[in-house]
């Protein structure tokens, strides 16, 4: 089965406010994890990326928190938009070259 | 063009049919992935490519699926006998070598009748 997955397949947030989607792996050697955007219609799209060196990263309007010792992955998107309604998929890289990538969680932004 | 193609884009075929699914990888990229995203899933895994060889076959579902890459660029699916469970988007994606962030074509929307 698959070793990166979701908590939660839907999420419905209100425009203009924070964003959390979350991940659990399971793969402790795991070394480098993806976040992806996908929108109806159109192939993932990269948003952010973080290294298992770290437990950080920002960049636009978007964080990516890594914790290791629970084996958890969180997506955080601050004041989120209409544009941000997509199916957001976590991904980890298990070796060298290959992700393998969670069921992802649709995010449904309110007006 | 500057990002992975895929064609077609669409494509409906009756069971028992083979199809061709083809993937333009972005320009120096040796490394080219497929996989399969059915109705409302995630991705799954089908075969990796680094360059012209495959050294990851184990994500094709059997033995009616089969992939090549030419001249380390072009990529071609070939889906033999289709049938009813093949139904689903293929995604092609390409990197360079070492990096971690793969980029993905539109895919390919398959429909077997």
């Amino acid at each position: 089965g698959e070793s990166v997955g979701l908590h939660l397949p839907t999420l419905s947030v209100q425009e203009g406010d924070n964003s959390i989607i979350n991940c659990a792996y399971s793969n402790s050697a795991s070394d480098y994890f993806i976040w992806y955007k996908q929108e109806s219609g159109k192939g993932p799209q990269f948003i952010i990326d973080i290294r298992s060196n770290m437990d950080k990263r920002q960049g636009q309007r978007v964080t990516v928190l890594l914790n290791k010792t629970v084996k958890h992955l969180s997506l955080q998107i601050a004041a989120t938009q209409p544009g941000d309604s997509a199916v957001y998929f976590c991904a980890e890289k298990k070796n060298d070259y290959k992700l393998s990538f969670g069921a992802g969680t649709t995010v449904t932004v309110r007006a | 063009g500057a990002g992975v193609s895929q064609s077609p884009s669409n494509k409906v075929t009756e069971k028992g049919k083979d199809v061709e699914l083809r993937c333009d990888p972005i320009s120096g990229h040796t490394a080219l992935y497929w996989y399969r995203q059915s109705l409302g899933q995630g991705l799954e895994f089908l075969i990796y490519f680094q360059g012209n060889s495959a050294p990851d076959k184990s994500g094709l579902p059997s033995d009616r699926f089969s992939a090549e890459r030419t001249g380390g660029s072009v990529s071609t699916l070939t889906i033999q006998r289709t049938q009813q469970e093949d139904s689903a988007v293929y995604l092609c994606a390409s990197s360079t070598l070492g990096a971690g962030e793969l980029f993905f074509g539109e895919g390919s929307r398959l429909t077997v009748l």
